[in-house]
């Protein structure tokens, strides 16, 4: 079966550090893969997107920026953290080519201070 | 692009009654609805979904019915229970690698 595993699920940083997040899907090839935000608990931005390796389209210009560098690899990164970017961030995969759900990683928890 | 339109923000409901929640999309070409429910620290999870060519499907306690005319879906949840309160996501999808556009979310409380 397919799982997904995200991490941190919490992670404080100060503004001005770095940021990376790290997403892998198991049990399938070729996902499309998803990086969102979510605000105050509520509506999912999608951030980036990704249908193969090193291809990554972005939705939202943000200090923000995803990168692919394996099939089953997504990574969310900022080289400075701006007070803005808090929130709570998810990362989804799909099967590719098909109009099916999108699954979801349990979440990262992001506090910048 | 896409936009999808989510309604009530918040909804509040007795143990037993009947919830629904209403969401509308602007473009016609999507063809797969979606609703996520997402428990409070956790990712989103799917709990039904209906395609284009399908008016109405039920699960247990849960139903979803399209209007592709008017261009609406809704969420109906019926013999609430507290387990039910969570927020709920509608999305709509034409099929393209972006996938998946959401609305804006229904806090959903039931009352025990």
């Amino acid at each position: 079966s397919q799982t997904i595993h995200q991490w941190p699920a919490t992670l404080v940083q100060p503004v001005g550090s770095p940021l990376s997040l790290e997403c892998t899907v198991e049990g399938t090839s070729n996902p499309n893969l998803y990086w969102y935000r979510q605000a105050a608990g509520r509506g999912l931005q999608l951030l980036f997107y990704s249908v193969g390796i090193g291809q990554i389209s972005s939705e939202v210009p943000q200090n923000l920026s995803a990168s692919r560098p394996q099939d089953r690899q997504f990574i969310l990164s900022s080289k400075k953290l701006l007070l803005s970017d808090s929130g709570f961030y998810l990362c989804a995969w799909s099967v590719t080519g098909a109009n099916t759900e999108a699954f979801f990683g349990q979440g990262t928890r992001l506090t910048v201070v | 692009g896409e936009n999808v339109e989510q309604h009530p923000s918040t909804l509040s409901v007795q143990e037993g009654d009947s919830a629904v929640i209403k969401c509308t999309y602007s473009d016609s070409a999507s063809n797969y609805f979606p609703w996520y429910k997402q428990e409070l620290g956790k990712g989103p999870q799917l709990i039904i979904d209906i395609r284009s060519n399908v008016g109405e499907k039920k699960d247990q306690r849960i139903a979803v019915t399209l209007n592709k005319t008017a261009k609406h879906f809704s969420l109906h949840i019926t013999e609430t229970q507290p387990e039910d309160s969570a927020v709920y996501f509608c999305a709509a999808s034409m099929g393209t690698a972006r996938q998946l556009t959401f609305g804006s979310g229904t806090q959903l409380t039931v009352l025990p």
